[in-house]
């Protein structure tokens, strides 16, 4: 059984270009979690996805940035206009129920954007 | 304040040695607790969750005081393959939003 897999594992982006980070959750999980980890500071939430549905984005920037889990394929962040403030280490997290309490959430290998 | 606070160290310690650290949380709701470690900044994976009582996995140790909103981790024996930055995860029992630390580096020497 694959884990949570995200690609590609290192984006470099100029500013103002565009940033794409997907992620496959594991098998049989329908519920997805973006968290960002800046420099030298822990995992910082960012939105919590099901199928088609945004279900909590109230960690996301109010600007350039969303995202998206359609009923086929990866779920996906997409930064605009990229800055060199958005350059940091983009997790996703999945699990198989809701992730509230003890229920696990399994994390992905990252992916490592940095903005020239 | 932030939510989650841990001593980054870094801790450098000898083969066999115990190495302890503790994890501040400011927010008194929070009710699930968790440690996990992260090598050389990949993915963070879970180690063990922290319960009321206290408890224990091989050479790990969590302990939890509810009314000082501290987390500890104990690593007795240490081993060279501990080497890794552990993080402290704390979050109101009903949230998937998991508040990290920074995390506390362990350096773990022959």
């Amino acid at each position: 059984n694959a884990g949570v897999m995200q690609n590609p594992r290192h984006l470099v982006r100029r500013r103002g270009q565009e940033a794409r980070l997907r992620c496959s959750p594991m098998k049989g999980h329908s519920h997805v979690y973006w968290y960002r980890q800046l420099p030298e500071e822990g995992l910082k939430f960012m939105v919590y996805l099901q199928k088609e549905n945004i279900i909590d984005e109230s960690g996301m920037p109010k600007e350039r940035f969303s995202a998206e889990f359609p009923k086929e394929g990866p779920s996906i962040l997409r930064i605009q206009q990229v800055v060199r403030g958005d350059s940091a280490a983009y997790f996703c997290a999945s699990s198989p129920l809701s992730g509230a309490g003890t229920d696990t959430q399994y994390f992905g290998p990252g992916t490592r954007l940095t903005v020239l | 304040r932030k939510e989650v606070e841990q001593d980054p160290g870094p801790f450098n310690v000898p083969e066999g040695a115990t190495v302890a650290f503790n994890c501040t949380y400011s927010n008194s709701a929070s009710q699930s607790f968790f440690w996990y470690r992260q090598d050389c900044r990949k993915e963070p994976k879970l180690l063990m969750s922290v319960y009321s009582s206290g408890n224990e996995d091989g050479r790990f140790t969590a302990q939890l005081n509810r009314a000082s909103q501290y987390i500890s981790l104990l690593i007795r024996d240490s081993k060279l393959s501990d080497s890794a930055t552990y993080l402290c995860v704390v979050t109101p029992r009903s949230d998937y939003k998991l508040s990290f630390g920074a995390g506390t580096t362990v350096t773990v020497r022959a």
